[in-house]
């Protein structure tokens, strides 16, 4: 595998279900996000790792919970969610989270309907 | 805050033609990162070209080349000799160098679609 995966690449879930998504990037990148892209909207940035520590969490409900185990692995666990949270949720990686080398790289996307 | 504008919601261009997609910001700094990327409706995003403020060049990437006017804060995209598979949703994007808490956190724009037409 190269580049950024993304699994499952499609989700079916209720609202009192707990589902979590994956990324794995094989880059060697020490930063990884969470972005969340609606029809019609931009691309919201949701949550920002540099070498596994969150460095931004922009005001995201609780019912999204990312974790981070190594720079490698990106996880958003997910519960509790509304329909209004259907969405393609992408993920991306760089090399540095900022400077020179913030050139990011995006995973294909798990697009998320909640019934 | 930074925005990013993209005026133009639908382009179309023919086949072999020249295309210029659109993208204004606005921000206070004065050293960052500005580029372009292409979702096909596969929805893997690729980035297209990037552009440093502090270069006064522009950018070029084979057919894609930028007109980046900093004063105006303009950041546009041609694409020359379109092909079939230019066909997608193009976003422009803006990230500051360094400075707070901005880690790496890029602003888009709403997005440009392409059509090709053979």
């Amino acid at each position: 595998e190269t580049g950024v995966t993304q699994t499952p690449r499609h989700l079916v879930m209720g609202m009192t279900n707990k589902k979590s998504l994956k990324c794995e990037q094989h880059l060697g990148h020490n930063a990884m996000y969470w972005y969340k892209q609606s029809a019609k909207k931009p691309l919201e940035l949701m949550f920002v790792y540099s070498l596994e520590e969150r460095v931004e969490n922009n005001s995201v409900p609780s019912r999204f919970s990312p974790e981070c185990p190594n720079s490698s692995h990106l996880f958003l666990h997910l519960h509790t969610l509304q329909p209004e949270d259907s969405a393609l949720y992408l993920c991306a990686s760089s090399l540095q989270s900022r400077g020179p080398n913030n050139e990011q790289f995006f995973g294909p996307g798990t697009r998320l309907t909640v019934l | 805050a930074q925005t990013v504008t993209q005026s133009q919601p639908e382009m179309s261009v023919q086949e072999a033609e020249t295309v210029t997609l659109s993208c204004t910001y606005d921000t206070s700094e004065s050293d960052y990162y500005l580029f372009w990327y292409k979702q096909p409706p596969s929805r893997q995003m690729i980035l297209v070209i990037r552009q440093e403020a502090y270069k006064q060049q522009n950018a070029t990437e084979n057919r894609f080349s930028v007109n980046f006017q900093k004063a105006a804060k303009s950041f546009s995209l041609k694409i020359s000799d379109s092909q079939l598979g230019d066909a997608a949703m193009y976003f422009c994007a803006y990230v500051p160098h360094a400075g707070g808490t901005s880690y790496g956190k890029l602003t888009f724009g709403q997005g440009t679609i392409l059509t090709v037409h053979p």
